[in-house]
């Protein structure tokens, strides 16, 4: 089946620095999509790509799309104490994010004080 | 706007046991999915509906997992009999076809 590889898997850093995570595939996927999870809640839906080469920001969050459809990442500025949990990226083969996604293993994002 | 709603949000079960989750999407959303999200893992989906229409069964384990949305709007997704492996967190999600898919805040099983 389809995997996704996502890396780091773990990141230790501190306040105020910026994160970057990826994803990649063997596999092409349609829409790529990054959710983050909070420990004991589900995944929220961060940023929605669409379109290979897309990139799309959401406050301090930037992702783009792989223009070879099979990696995407995940750029947070600045970040806070809040940014902590967990990122995932998912695919889609369909075109709106429809289908069923695959998602990476997951990047644990750790802020020191 | 709600969000999509999901009961209950624990369990505690013995192996070989029987359980149901219920799920409510959000308001018109056509499309609903059931994840099952392992400790340390991603989310994989296990079934998908559109309307009350099955789409995709193709990873949900049929021999003792079954999934209905009876009137196309909440579902619920059932275990006969659990196994130790089923322990996990089990999630679901909609989708208005455009713009990603929203998750609710699961449920966890734990299976003794």
């Amino acid at each position: 089946g389809q995997q996704l590889n996502q890396s780091p898997q773990s990141m230790f850093i501190q306040e105020g620095e910026d994160v970057s995570m990826n994803c990649t595939s063997s596999s092409i996927f349609n829409t790529w999509l990054w959710y983050k999870q909070d420990p004991g809640e589900g995944p929220v839906l961060l940023i929605a790509l669409y379109k290979a080469g897309e990139l799309t920001s959401n406050g301090r969050l930037t992702a783009q799309f792989g223009i070879t459809r099979k990696d995407s990442f995940l750029n947070i500025s600045a970040s806070i104490p809040s940014d902590v949990g967990i990122y995932f990226c998912a695919g889609s083969t369909s075109g709106g994010g429809a289908d069923g996604l695959t998602f990476g293993k997951g990047t644990h994002l750790i802020i020191q004080p | 706007e709600a969000g999509v709603a999901q009961s209950p949000r624990y369990k505690i079960i013995e192996k070989r046991q029987s359980v149901a989750f219920w799920c409510n999407p959000i308001s018109g959303h056509a499309t609903l999915y059931w994840y099952q999200q392992i400790l340390g893992q991603g989310p994989k989906l296990l079934i998908q509906f559109q309307n009350n229409g099955v789409v995709d069964d193709s990873q949900l384990p049929k021999d003792r997992f079954s999934a209905e949305r009876l009137k196309g709007v909440d579902s619920t997704l059932k275990i006969q009999p659990a196994k130790l492996e089923d322990s996990a967190v089990y999630l679901c999600a909609s989708s208005s076809s455009v713009a990603g898919q929203y998750f609710g805040p699961g449920t966890r099983l734990l299976v003794l």
